[in-house]
């Protein structure tokens, strides 16, 4: 147990829905990023939040947005889903630069 | 901007033989320097860091890598590959400013160990 926490593991679900991907922290960190990894792409930044205020945006589409709430859990939603949005997404914690991350086990989304 | 570049998507050692990951940074400040390890349906998990002190930096599971200012690399070795090694790596930057914090990957080496 890495100390971050994804919720849920596996998604699947239809073209045109939402959905909403879940992650807590590392206890102690501040940071929280989202990471997208697929076959194609890689892994992708999306997105870091600090202490609950947006630090980062990497290419993270409209369709998509997230949230870091007053206890440091973090929200990703996902909406008018597309095949192509299907892939792996991580959530990962840091306590400051050059820490490193804790990555979460991660969220296997199937959009079909 | 920050990058890193992974030479070699695959690498196929012996077990017993010498590991080694190639990994070439640019970054416009002295970088922060990161190893993770992939095992199949996981998360990434840290390895190793190099954050401005010793240049030889040692890991977790026998692993080291050792910060090249003049080659701008940071090779990930290990003396003796063992079955359980067989993984994907990423190697990442980050560094500071608008990019303090934010880790950039390279596409990441899947090494293979062969019995």
């Amino acid at each position: 147990d890495s100390g971050v926490t994804q919720t849920p593991k596996h998604l699947i679900t239809a073209t045109g829905q939402r959905v909403t991907l879940r992650c807590s922290p590392r206890s102690g960190d501040l940071s929280v990023y989202w990471y997208q990894q697929s076959l194609d792409q890689g892994l992708q930044f999306l997105i870091q939040y600090y202490n609950g205020e947006e630090r980062a945006k990497g290419n993270i589409l409209e369709r998509f947005s997230a949230q870091q709430f007053p206890d440091l859990h973090s929200e990703l939603n996902l909406s008018s889903l597309e095949l192509g949005d299907s892939a792996l997404y991580f959530c990962a914690s840091s306590e400051g630069r050059g820490g490193g991350y804790t990555f979460g086990s991660g969220t296997r989304l199937t959009v079909v | 901007a920050q990058s890193v570049t992974q030479l070699g998507s695959h690498v196929s050692v012996s077990e017993g033989a010498l590991v080694l990951l190639r990994c070439n940074y640019s970054s416009s400040v002295p970088p922060y320097l990161f190893w993770y390890v992939q095992y199949p349906n996981q998360g990434l998990q840290l390895l190793l860091k190099y954050t401005s002190a010793a240049t030889l930096v040692k890991g977790i599971n026998g692993f080291e890598a050792e910060f090249k200012k003049s080659e701008t690399s940071f090779h990930l070795t290990k003396p003796s590959a063992h079955m359980s090694d067989a993984a994907e790596y990423f190697c990442a930057v980050s560094g500071s400013g608008t990019n303090a914090g934010k880790s950039t990957f390279g596409d990441g080496t899947t090494l293979t160990v062969k019995p």
